[in-house]
């Protein structure tokens, strides 16, 4: 089964428009971190956020903020005002504490366009 | 303060060859991990360094192999290259040298392998 699901392969959003990426997890360890990278078409995947499942208030970082929902095990990413700098892929992870040593395990991604 | 680096950037082997990938952490950073990205397999795990010693190791054959330096550099090889080996080898560092959920990894640019 999937750890990690990204049901979005694709999307196209204005500029200016705000945009949320949807991610669902499965774990059964308590104890585990959830993360946004972000892959240009240079290759390099850019660290965005991070969640961990006992922190109280929801992540943000600047138009990045992660709409996290525990009992669903949902962690959506919203970007703010979208740029046309922002058109990427797009991918949700997740760390589990108990079973690091699979490092990170990341979702299918979701390749998302900002048109002007 | 200067990223992770990886060289080469790109590479072309032939099948039966082998190869060895670079990467220099950012520094201060102990902990270097490995991915392999394919369109068909997404992001996959292949091991983390930290202390030169190996501590998570994913689900590949034992013709993919790592080392750490004293110094956090590691190289990664990949021994009888194979077709499917082509993809884009990302690296990793992380600061926290313990293992468990908040453990946030700061990628490269990746080498691209391909494998004719």
């Amino acid at each position: 089964a999937q750890k990690i699901t990204q049901t979005q392969p694709g999307m196209f959003v204005q500029e200016k428009e705000a945009v949320t990426l949807d991610c669902t997890y499965d774990t059964s360890d308590p104890s585990y971190g959830l993360f946004w990278y972000k892959q240009p078409s240079s290759g390099e995947m850019i660290f965005l956020i991070y969640q961990g499942s006992y922190d109280q208030q929801n992540a943000t970082e600047g138009r990045y903020s992660l709409n996290f929902q525990k009992a669903r095990k949902s962690a959506n990413l919203v970007i703010s005002a979208s740029q046309l700098g922002d058109s990427a892929m797009y991918f949700c992870a997740m760390r589990e504490s108990r079973g690091g040593a699979d490092g990170l395990t990341f979702g299918k991604g979701t390749h998302l366009i900002i048109q002007p | 303060k200067a990223g992770v680096t990886q060289t080469p950037r790109y590479l072309i082997k032939t099948r039966g060859q082998q190869v060895t990938l670079s990467c220099s952490p950012i520094s201060g950073h102990r902990s270097v991990s490995w991915y392999q990205q394919t369109p068909g397999q997404g992001l996959q795990f292949l091991f983390e360094y930290f202390s030169e010693t190996q501590r998570n190791k994913g689900n590949f054959p034992g013709r993919f192999s790592g080392r750490q330096f004293s110094n956090s550099r590691s190289e990664m090889n990949v021994s009888t290259l194979e077709l499917g080996d082509s993809a884009l080898y990302l690296c990793a560092s992380s600061a926290d040298g313990r293992e468990g959920a908040k453990n946030i990894q700061y990628f490269g640019a990746g080498t691209r392998l391909s494998v004719l």
